[in-house]
């Protein structure tokens, strides 16, 4: 059973960067997932921010251009975001998840963590 | 960016009636659509992928269907653990997008 969980700060100071690590846990972040990173303002829907594979293959959304970096760290069977020049609007609950792909297409999220609130504000 | 939209925003249903909640895409996505229920203070379960197929240990009382542009998730009788928000999302191409969801509450 894959288990993922969120981590880092809860608050991030507008134009600052911020980072969140999920710890991967019952599976070997160098197998056969994408692994992504999700986000979902109070009270809104969700938005997928980007995935990435072990490889350094990436995806990530054209909304956030290029503010966006995921990492993956194998050696902590672990993977990370960040995302730069904060402001309020990226106030959100952010999830990462495992994204089931194949060699032709990805597909659906079919792990999700629990999620980390991030509040952005001075 | 193929726009996900969902109807009705809130559904209000009686336990043991059934539910027909819609999305419509954009863009033909073909069958490449996926449900979510998302419970308060939970993460997103997945409960249907291919417009059609049930992921593992979702009950049969949940249904999808559809293809191209429109879409249904049916819950034949409502159970108290379904009232919930319920989404759906495209993996026809990338960026990946969600509906903005549809809310089904007690009656």
């Amino acid at each position: 059973q894959v288990q993922l969980q969120e981590s880092g700060p809860g608050l991030v100071k507008p134009s600052e960067t911020l980072s969140l690590t999920c710890d991967v846990f019952g599976y070997s972040i160098s197998s056969g997932y994408y692994w992504a990173w999700i986000r979902q303002p109070p009270g809104k829907g969700l938005e997928w921010i980007g995935s990435m594979y072990h490889s350094g293959n990436t995806y990530n959304n054209p909304s956030l251009k290029s503010r966006v970096t995921i990492s993956i760290d194998t050696s902590k069977n672990q993977f990370s975001l960040k995302l730069t020049s904060v402001t309020a609007a990226d106030t959100a609950l952010y999830y990462c998840a495992s994204l089931y792909c194949d060699g032709r297409r990805c597909y659906y999220f079919d792990y999700w963590g629990l999620g980390t609130l991030v509040t952005v504000s001075s | 960016e193929i726009v996900m939209t969902q109807s009705p925003a809130t559904l209000s249903v009686s336990p043991g009636e059934r539910a027909t909640l819609s999305c419509r895409a954009s863009q033909s996505v073909s069958s490449y659509l996926a449900w979510y229920q998302q419970t308060p203070g939970q993460a997103p379960r997945l409960l249907i992928y291919g417009a059609s197929t049930r992921a593992t240990g979702i009950p049969a009382r949940f249904s999808g269907s559809g293809s191209g542009t429109e879409f249904t998730l049916s819950i034949s009788s409502l159970q108290s653990e379904d009232f919930a928000v319920y989404y759906c999302q495209q993996y026809d191409s990338w960026p990946l997008t969600f509906g903005g969801g549809t809310k089904v509450e007690i009656k």
